[in-house]
């Protein structure tokens, strides 16, 4: 079974510029995560789909990032206009589990905004 | 979410016990433990979890004290590939929670 896909692996975009990352959840997960780690930081959610729904949208830091789950398969998260203190690595992340919150992640993003 | 303090590193010998604490002293009746790990240049990944009761799996180990304050896990022989960041966390139970990642524990082991 294929595990939770992301593309690109490497994005290097200047600043102002736009970027589009896309995560592919595992097939049959409703849940799909947006998490991200800029430098030097931890961890951090960003965004929660269950299917093509926003359950959760807390972490996403300002309204430069937008991201989208048509269809309730994979998602794309856009930065418009994208600036330095975006730089770093995205995670997406997907689970199906009703009980447990097991959550399987991607092998991330890293951005570079130069 | 009840926030959790892992010591910064360890270092473990291969083919040793890998003993990485966890407090979480203000854990609320509704949250489980949660470890994942993250090995380099990779995205996390779930080790296991629990309420109150011990838990094993194929990967390790999950000791929770009885008043549910702190925990370990444990990994029975660590190899180089153990290697890794490992976050502890508390997190409501039931899918669809958001994970709130620390600083974890770096683990080197050492051949």
């Amino acid at each position: 079974e294929a595990g939770v896909t992301q593309f690109p692996s490497h994005s290097v975009i200047e600043k102002g510029q736009t970027v589009t990352l896309r995560c592919d959840p595992i097939s049959g997960h409703d849940n799909l995560y947006w998490y991200r780690r800029v430098m030097g930081k931890e961890i951090k959610f960003l965004l929660h789909f269950v299917k093509e729904s926003k359950q959760d949208e807390s972490g996403m830091p300002n309204n430069r990032f937008l991201a989208e789950r048509t269809g309730g398969t994979y998602s794309t998260l856009k930065v418009q206009p994208a600036e330095l203190e975006d730089s770093g690595v995205y995670f997406c992340a997907s689970s199906q589990d009703p009980i447990s919150n097991e959550q399987f992640f991607g092998p991330g993003t890293r951005l570079t905004v130069l | 979410d009840a926030k959790t303090t892992q010591p910064p590193s360890m270092d473990c010998a291969e083919g040793r016990a890998a003993n990485l604490p966890c407090n979480h002293s203000t854990i609320s009746g509704n949250e489980y433990v949660y470890w994942y790990r993250q090995i380099h240049s990779q995205g996390p990944q779930y080790i296991i979890h629990g309420l109150k009761n011990n838990e094993t799996n194929e990967m390790a180990s999950l000791i929770i004290t009885e008043d549910r304050k702190s925990s370990t896990l444990i990994l029975p022989h660590a190899t180089l590939r153990d290697t890794a960041v490992y976050y502890c966390i508390a997190s409501p139970y039931g899918g669809g929670n958001k994970l709130v990642f620390g600083a974890g524990t770096i683990l080197r082991v050492k051949s």
